[in-house]
């Protein structure tokens, strides 16, 4: 069974850059959420898609996007980065009622 | 509004000690999951438990336990005879099943150091 996996694993981008960071999610499942992991901190909810649909969004700006395609893998996608998206950035699937499970994130950097 | 509190920031065991990890929780709801998940270097949110708010019964697996307490809106864990491979940042999660969508509000997490 192949767990959740991301890409990339690090990336450096300028402030105003945009970003697209990608995860294929666990076989069988067909929800995928993303969190952002400051430095230090808990990991914080962004968004949750279903059935490529976006079901659930936490405290983000609209700047944080997402896509998921027919296979279930899913996209963020940020524009105008700024230096405080700089983070650890974790995807996760799930089917429904079912717990989440993670992949190793994605380690962004915004100079 | 939900919250989680891991009052602990940092902990420090010799190997073999027991060690338990705090979390306390708010939330509005009657109906709600519980979870702990650990968190080793390389990143990865590795999951170890689901509770449900109906289900106060403790539960053990190997070395690990889970007590749950709603009295005091506390969900502690605890390594017995703890490793070295136990050494990570331990983090405490709730989630609300009214919402449609599985939300996790999580702790600040405790990093656990087990020295040889």
């Amino acid at each position: 069974e192949t767990g959740v996996t991301q890409s990339p694993t690090h990336l450096i981008k300028t402030r105003g850059q945009q970003v697209t960071l990608r995860c294929s999610s666990q076989s069988g499942h067909n929800t995928v959420s993303w969190y952002q992991q400051a430095l230090g901190q808990g990991p914080q909810f962004i968004f949750q898609y279903y059935r490529e649909e976006e079901n659930g969004r936490g405290n983000f700006p609209p700047r944080f996007s997402g896509l998921q395609f027919p296979n279930y893998s899913s996209e963020l996608n940020v524009n105008a980065l700024e230096l405080d998206d700089s983070a650890l950035y974790l995807c996760a699937s799930s089917t429904r009622g079912s717990p989440l499970h993670f992949g190793n994130g994605t380690r962004l950097t915004v100079t | 509004a939900q919250k989680v509190t891991q009052a602990q920031t940092e902990i420090s065991v010799v190997e073999k000690e027991d060690v338990t990890l705090d979390c306390v929780y708010e939330t509005r709801d009657t109906t709600y999951y519980l979870f702990w998940y650990k968190q080793p270097p390389s990143g990865e949110l590795v999951f170890l438990i689901r509770r449900n708010s109906f289900d106060e019964q403790n539960e053990i697996s190997g070395r690990y336990s889970w007590n749950f307490q709603k009295s005091t809106s506390s969900f502690n864990f605890t390594i017995t005879a703890s490793q070295v491979v136990d050494s990570a940042v331990y983090f405490c999660a709730l989630s609300e099943e009214n919402t449609g969508f599985q939300k996790l509000v999580f702790g600040t997490g405790t990093r656990l150091l087990v020295s040889p």
